[in-house]
């Protein structure tokens, strides 16, 4: 079946503008999770969302960085007034696990968007 | 999260098998063992977890030590297509308020498979 899609799949914008990134998880997935990876280095964790449960924003680096999921759907990362530092993989995941429920499915992620801001 | 211990990188020679190794020393009793990869310009591929018991799937085997201090993932024939980064992540088995269950990365092994 489809896997996490996610669009664009290459971001180029200038320092300062807004950008919206998608990803659409795996249909019947009630949890997703944002990631975000800089050149070299290893995953970091920005948001979870699960169902209609307030979202764990933890992770996010800052409040130039937001995102919204609509009930068990698409999920947009807005990052507003980009800077060079917000370029990165920005990786979407899905799973079947939730709040109170045993969690042993695994997260299956896409392939990413890359952002460029220059 | 319990943290994960891997050596940055390992070699294995094509058709043999590769072994890696993972200490997770301060698991706790409800913290599964995740082991993902990742392969240059993509996102990271699930790859087997465990418990407690030993795990065996299509793409490799999974043994968890009886203290489950440390485990090790097994590729049986590693290939060229094998060549990646490889995550091993402790995750809650259960989630409660305030914890979402979250993989936690590390810097895991870059596996180099050799012809």
């Amino acid at each position: 079946g489809a896997g996490v899609s996610q669009s664009p799949s290459n971001k180029v914008t200038e320092k300062g503008k807004d950008v919206e990134l998608r990803c659409d998880p795996i249909s019947g997935h009630t949890a997703l999770y944002w990631y975000r990876q800089r050149l070299g280095q290893g995953l970091e964790f920005l948001i979870y969302f699960q169902g209609n449960s307030a979202p764990d924003k933890s992770g996010l680096p800052s409040d130039r960085f937001s995102a919204e999921r609509t009930g068990e759907s698409v999920s947009t990362l807005t990052i507003q007034r980009t800077q060079q530092e917000d370029s990165a993989v920005y990786l979407c995941a899905s799973s079947l696990g939730g709040r109170n429920r045993g969690l042993s499915s695994p997260l299956h992620f896409g392939n990413g968007t890359r952002l460029t801001v220059t | 999260d319990a943290k994960t211990t891997q050596p940055p990188s390992m070699d294995c020679a094509e058709g043999r098998a590769a072994n890696l190794p993972c200490n997770h020393s301060t698991i706790s009793g409800n913290e599964y063992v995740y082991w993902y990869r990742q392969i240059h310009s993509q996102g990271p591929q699930y790859i087997i977890h465990g418990l407690k018991n030993n795990e065996t799937n299509e793409m490799a085997s999974l043994i968890i030590t009886e203290d489950r201090k440390s485990s090790t993932l097994i590729l049986p024939h590693a290939t060229l297509r094998d060549t990646a980064v490889y995550y091993c992540i402790v995750r809650v088995a259960k989630t409660w308020s305030g914890n979402t269950g979250k993989l936690i990365f590390g810097q895991g092994t870059t596996l180099q498979v050799k012809p």
